[in-house]
């Protein structure tokens, strides 16, 4: 199995809304990345989970709050977002963020269209 | 501060074609060169990863080649499809001492096969 799943695949949310995005993986990959993509724009890096800690956060807004529970397993919670957060967010797993090379491939899921009124 | 830049931002071909993607980049320290493909609103699919010693890389008709003493790649499609149309992302990766691997992106090339 190299699938990484999302769900949902379309989420709408006002801006006092909370919400969850989730992503699943069982090619027992340790390095687990949330990533950000605008129209036309090529991702970018919101956070990266390392056997299940937190390694990186690129200085992203509070308002995403993410979560590893574990191997598997990763949510993006979502509470009071901006219009401007609207945008298609891709989760993406590897074998293990530390390491390079061909066998540290990113594998990314289908995406979440997120759209913030 | 590390860079790719991909050339053309967007190309329209006719279905049968050939064409050549263009990748530079200044990346450091280089771990490889990757180039996705993604279509509108999904993920990016991983076409083809070289590392520093890998000349050329081929996967079905997709063709990619890495100079790495000129920091330049490119992704050659041959015998274009409908089903070609997508961006392609060029994607390089560095591995800082005791970090965590750190990808750059490419902001990608449109690519339009028309029949």
């Amino acid at each position: 199995d190299t699938e990484v799943t999302q769900t949902p695949k379309h989420l709408v949310m006002g801006m006092t809304n909370k919400k969850s995005l989730k992503c699943e993986q069982h090619m027992g990959h340790r390095a687990m990345y949330w990533y950000k993509q605008k129209a036309k724009k090529p991702p970018e890096l919101m956070f990266v989970y390392s056997y299940e800690k937190l390694s990186i956060n690129e200085s992203v807004p509070s308002r995403f709050s993410p979560e590893c529970p574990n191997s598997s397993l990763l949510n993006l919670h979502l509470h009071a977002l901006q219009p401007e957060d609207s945008a298609l967010y891709l989760c993406a797993s590897s074998q293990d963020s530390r390491a390079g090379g061909p066998q540290n491939e990113q594998f990314f899921g289908p995406g979440t269209r997120l759209t913030v009124l | 501060k590390n860079q790719v830049e991909q050339s053309p931002q967007s190309l329209i071909i006719l279905e049968g074609k050939n064409c050549t993607l263009q990748c530079n980049y200044t990346v450091s320290p280089f771990s490889n060169l990757r180039w996705y493909k993604q279509d509108t609103g999904r993920g990016p699919v991983s076409l083809t990863i070289m590392t520093f010693s890998e000349n050329t890389k081929s996967n079905g008709r997709y063709t990619a080649t890495l100079d790495a003493d000129t920091k330049q790649s490119s992704l050659h499609i041959t015998a274009s499809q409908l089903s070609d149309s997508a961006s392609y992302i060029c994607v390089v990766s560095a591995i800082p001492n005791f970090g965590n691997e750190k990808l750059t992106f490419g902001t990608g090339t449109r690519l339009t096969i028309i029949p």
